[in-house]
C-alpha cells in the first residue's frame, strides 16, 4: 500500500512564527503536491513538485514556500504564520502528473494559527 | 477541466448498495472522471476512475453514460465504513491537478 505520512496531524502556531510541515510518501512516486482545505472552499492547490529540487506554483502560493531535496519528501513552509493560514493542510503524491494518474493523500495536518 | 454536479447528501442502508449519481456536461473528450472519498478527519482515498468505458475495482464499479455527461459510482455492499463524503472529478490529462467540488455526503446507517 502507498503510504503519505505527515508530520502532525494537530498544530498550534502563533502569528508571525515560521512553520513546516513535512511530508514523506514511500513508494518512489515522481510527483508530490500540497493542498488546503477549508469548509465551503474545497481543496485548493498550494504548490506541487515534479522532481527533486523542482517545484510549480499552484492556485493559491501566496505565504506558502516549498522545499523537495529528496524524492521521498515534501516540506510547506509558511514563512510568517497569519490566521487566515489556519486550515487542514494534505500532502499528495502520484506516480504520473498526466493521463490515467491517482493522488494517494496523508492523513492531512490541522494547523491553527493564534 | 469540466465541472461537475452532485446531489448534497443521501442515505444508504448497510448491506445495500449505494449509487452515487454526477453529472458533467460539459466533459470534453480528453476528460477522465474520477472519484475520491473523504472520511470525516482523513484524507482524501482514491476510489476509481474512468474515460468512456465502465470500470470495475475491488472497491466500487464507475458507469459512465454513452454520451460521457454523468456517471454513477455504485459501492455493491455499502458498510458503515463507506460513510464519507464523496467526490466526482472531472480531469484533463494534461496534468495532475485535482478540482474538489462539494461533493456528497453519504451515509450509511443499519
Amino acid at each position: 500500500d502507498v503510504k503519505v505520512t505527515q508530520s502532525s496531524r494537530y498544530l498550534v502556531k502563533r502569528t508571525g512564527e515560521k512553520v513546516f510541515l513535512e511530508c514523506v510518501q514511500d513508494m518512489d512516486h515522481e510527483n508530490m503536491f500540497w493542498y488546503r482545505q477549508d469548509p465551503g472552499l474545497g481543496l485548493r492547490l498550494i504548490y506541487f513538485s515534479y522532481d527533486v529540487k523542482m517545484k510549480e506554483k499552484g492556485d493559491i502560493p501566496e505565504g506558502y514556500s516549498v522545499s523537495r531535496e529528496k524524492k521521498e519528501r515534501f516540506s510547506l513552509i509558511l514563512e510568517s504564520a497569519s490566521t487566515n493560514q489556519t486550515s487542514m493542510y494534505l500532502c499528495a503524491s502520484s506516480a504520473q502528473l498526466a493521463g490515467e494518474d491517482e493522488q494517494y493523500f496523508g492523513p492531512g495536518t490541522r494547523l491553527t494559527v493564534t | 477541466d469540466a465541472k461537475t454536479t452532485q446531489p448534497t447528501s443521501m442515505d444508504c442502508a448497510e448491506g445495500r448498495a449505494a449509487n452515487l449519481p454526477c453529472n458533467h456536461s460539459t466533459i470534453s473528450g480528453n476528460e477522465y472522471v474520477y472519484w475520491y472519498r473523504q472520511i470525516h478527519s482523513q484524507g482524501p482515498q482514491y476510489i476509481i476512475h474512468g474515460l468512456k468505458n465502465n470500470e470495475t475495482n475491488e472497491m466500487a464499479s464507475l458507469i459512465i453514460t454513452e454520451d460521457r455527461k454523468s456517471s454513477t459510482l455504485i459501492l455493491p455492499h455499502a458498510t458503515l465504513r463507506d460513510t464519507a463524503v464523496y467526490y466526482c472529478i472531472v480531469r484533463t490529462d494534461s496534468w495532475g491537478k485535482l478540482q474538489f467540488g462539494a461533493g456528497t455526503q453519504v451515509v450509511v446507517t443499519p
